[in-house]
């Protein structure tokens, strides 16, 4: 069964950063591209990011990008999300999404919650 | 971007009867190579995260009721619940996967009427 949990949201002040993790199981991590989604309190939601399975190849919203930077441990099974200069409209449930056949997102997490704020 | 215009923004149905969503994309999400569409539709409910209804505009996933039906090419496109059910009840997002960023429509909340 594939099972995404993602980890390590929380409050933080605006200027600040925080790291997402979304642990990956139950199939071949590597084999997949994978993003992060995000929804505002009452939104809908927003693409953040990509990275394909060897972790060469990463894409942005333009919202995020030359903050977030997205990474991956293929030996861990584990995605990140490093966030950097946080904003009050990042403000959001993160959701990690495994991307298959370039077309849909079958899989995610249950999500985990930013708060910026001071 | 591609921008992603969902219609109406909420639809009120009685059981049993059909609920059409409407999708526009500011630009074709056919794909020349394989004349696929890359245009899904979720389902999310309160405290949940989304769930795949439909992939390339019209192939339902597995799993999911048939009463779920996607259409169109291009750049329009319909999520068909041909028979309501209560829980139906949900946010209905379509979404294009054809360039970076992958952007989402606005959304669709259907209630019963």
């Amino acid at each position: 069964e594939v099972q995404l949990v993602e980890s390590g949201g929380g409050l933080v002040q605006p200027g600040g950063s925080l790291r997402l993790s979304c642990a990956a199981s139950g199939f071949t991590f590597n084999n997949y591209w994978m993003h992060w989604v995000r929804q505002a309190p009452g939104k809908g939601l927003v693409w953040v990011s990509r990275i394909n399975g060897d972790g060469t190849t990463t894409n942005y919203a333009d919202s995020v990008k030359g903050r977030f930077t997205i990474s991956r441990d293929n030996a861990k099974n584990t995605l990140y999300l490093q966030m950097n200069s946080l904003r009050a409209e990042d403000t959001a449930v993160y959701y990690c999404a495994r991307g298959d056949d370039y077309s849909k997102f079958v899989s995610w997490g249950q999500g985990t919650l930013v708060t910026v704020s001071s | 971007d591609i921008v992603m215009t969902q219609s109406p923004d909420s639809l009120a149905v009685s059981l049993g009867e059909r609920a059409n969503i409407d999708c526009k994309s500011s630009q074709s999400v056919l794909h020349s190579s394989n004349n696929k569409n890359y245009l899904a539709w979720y389902q999310q409910k309160p405290g949940q995260p989304p769930k795949l209804l439909i992939y390339w505009a019209s192939t339902r996933e597995s799993g999911v009721p048939d009463r779920f039906s996607g259409s169109g090419s291009g750049t329009d496109f319909t999520l068909t619940i041909s028979s309501l059910q209560a829980e139906d009840v949900a946010v209905y997002y379509c979404q294009q996967c054809y360039s970076t960023p992958f952007t989402f429509g606005g959304g669709t909340k259907v209630e019963i009427k």
